[in-house]
């Protein structure tokens, strides 16, 4: 178990509806990144979120967004839901940032867009 | 561009046996860090093994060893005596320091351990 946990670990959604998906991180952790995995794909980043500002962002539009909270736990809101939004939604959480910087990973939400 | 590839998309071994998966890797870079992920059927993704840019000794993690050939850019997970318990798809990635603080992952490769 690595302690980054997320919800819910499955979700339906319709195509045009908005979904929000949880992370909390490991204790001490002040980083967390999202990245989304297409089926038979490597997961691709989506954004990273440095003590509540984004730290950086991957290929996504911007209907793709992120929060974290002062207690470091996350959100990532998709709105307009497409059907390519379905995926595999990974949170990871680290202690600062570095090449060295071990991600913890969490379950993740299997997102179904219909 | 940075870029992870994996060119085995499955691999199979005979229990207790070593295997060897494949990975290399493009960056301009000149510090990074190089990753491998375990990730069983229930989707978390479980670290193995971690190689610096600048380390000059091969990683080793218990029965895992990571070998770091950077000339070639190629980073090689040696999993031995192989136990049935490993089949799973297994990705490496790379973090870039000067970039975006973020990991960049392969295709995976499907390790599948028969007895």
């Amino acid at each position: 178990e690595t302690g980054v946990t997320q919800s819910p670990t499955h979700l339906i959604k319709t195509r045009g509806q908005q979904v929000t998906l949880r992370c909390s991180s490991q204790s001490g952790h002040n980083t967390v990144s999202w990245y989304q995995q297409a089926l038979g794909q490597g997961p691709q980043f989506i954004f990273q979120y440095y003590r509540e500002e984004e730290n950086g962002r991957g290929n996504f539009p911007p209907r793709f967004s992120g929060l974290q909270f002062p207690n470091y736990s996350s959100e990532l809101n998709v709105n307009a839901l497409e059907l390519d939004d379905s995926a595999l939604y990974l949170c990871a959480s680290s202690f600062s940032k570095g090449e060295g910087t071990e991600a913890f990973f969490g379950q993740g939400t299997r997102l179904t867009v219909v | 561009a940075q870029k992870i590839t994996q060119t085995q998309p499955g691999m199979f071994v005979q229990e207790k046996e070593a295997v060897t998966l494949d990975c290399t890797y493009d960056t301009s870079d000149p510090s990074y860090g190089l990753f491998w992920y375990k990730q069983p059927s229930s989707g978390e993704m479980i670290f193995l093994i971690y190689q610096g840019s600048y380390d000059q000794q091969n990683a080793t993690e218990g029965r895992y060893s990571l070998n770091f050939q950077k000339a070639r850019k190629s980073a090689n997970l040696v999993i031995s005596a192989s136990q049935l318990g490993d089949s799973a798809m297994y990705f490496c990635a790379m973090r870039e320091v000067y970039n975006t603080d973020k990991l960049i992952f392969g295709t995976g490769t499907r390790l599948q351990v028969f007895p």
